[in-house]
């Protein structure tokens, strides 16, 4: 079973557009939620965590938001940049776990 | 330096050989997780150390698997036997001991099974 969807698999914008990508997570328990990107052939860098209490985080041109009662987070890229590109994983913890269960992520091109 | 650090980054052997993959996290970091990525299954959990609590071992896919962290520091992930199924990329993360720490992820150790 997916706990975490990550729709589209993957996306691609001309430069200069602003963008959402889309998680949404079976489960409304939800302890946090995390943001990450991976580069190709690289590991996960953290962008955004937002905590249940929370609705959103901020973050340079990102932006994070989270609706438990719907179960979705989105995150709001401005102004995308070709340096943008790669592929954008969520993840979430639930109460009494700190291990992240991710979404399969949406790969990301922003075309020059 | 100052990131998750990881090694080998590649390694390649043959199906039924054993192999020891390392992780050395973040300075004064007491949270460590190892996770695969593989194409089909994308990241999955694998083991969770905290401190000097007993690990949490539920996402081990199998017996083979086994791992340790020496000196509340580094880890190290044993995968015994190896099969191909086994080929991913096999990921650490380390994070502070309380609650809504962000965890900071190495660049993994690639995996082949021959």
């Amino acid at each position: 079973k997916q706990e975490v969807t990550q729709i589209p698999a993957a996306l691609s914008v001309p430069e200069g557009e602003n963008l959402v990508l889309n998680c949404s997570f079976t489960d409304s328990a939800i302890y946090n939620l995390q943001w990450f990107r991976q580069d190709p052939g690289k590991g996960l860098t953290s962008l955004l965590l937002i905590q249940s209490s929370q609705r959103e985080q901020t973050s340079g041109r990102l932006n994070a938001s989270l609706d438990k009662s719907s179960g979705r987070s989105t995150l709001y890229i401005a102004a995308s940049q070709p340096g943008d590109s790669a592929t954008y994983l969520c993840a979430k913890t639930q109460g009494g776990s700190e291990k992240l269960v991710f979404g399969k992520g949406t790969k990301l091109t922003v075309n020059p | 330096g100052a990131g998750v650090s990881q090694s080998p980054s590649n390694k390649v052997t043959e199906k039924g050989k054993d192999v020891e993959l390392r992780c050395d996290p973040i300075s004064g970091h007491t949270a460590l997780y190892w996770y695969r990525q593989s194409l089909g299954q994308g990241l999955e959990f694998l083991i969770y150390f905290q401190g000097n609590s007993a690990p949490d071992k539920s996402g081990l896919p199998s017996d083979r698997f086994s791992a340790e962290r020496t000196g509340g520091s580094v880890s190290t992930l044993t995968i015994q036997r190896t099969q191909q199924e086994d080929s991913a990329v096999y990921l650490c993360a380390s994070s502070f001991m309380w609650r809504n720490q962000p965890q900071h992820f190495g660049d993994g150790t690639r995996l082949s099974i021959l």
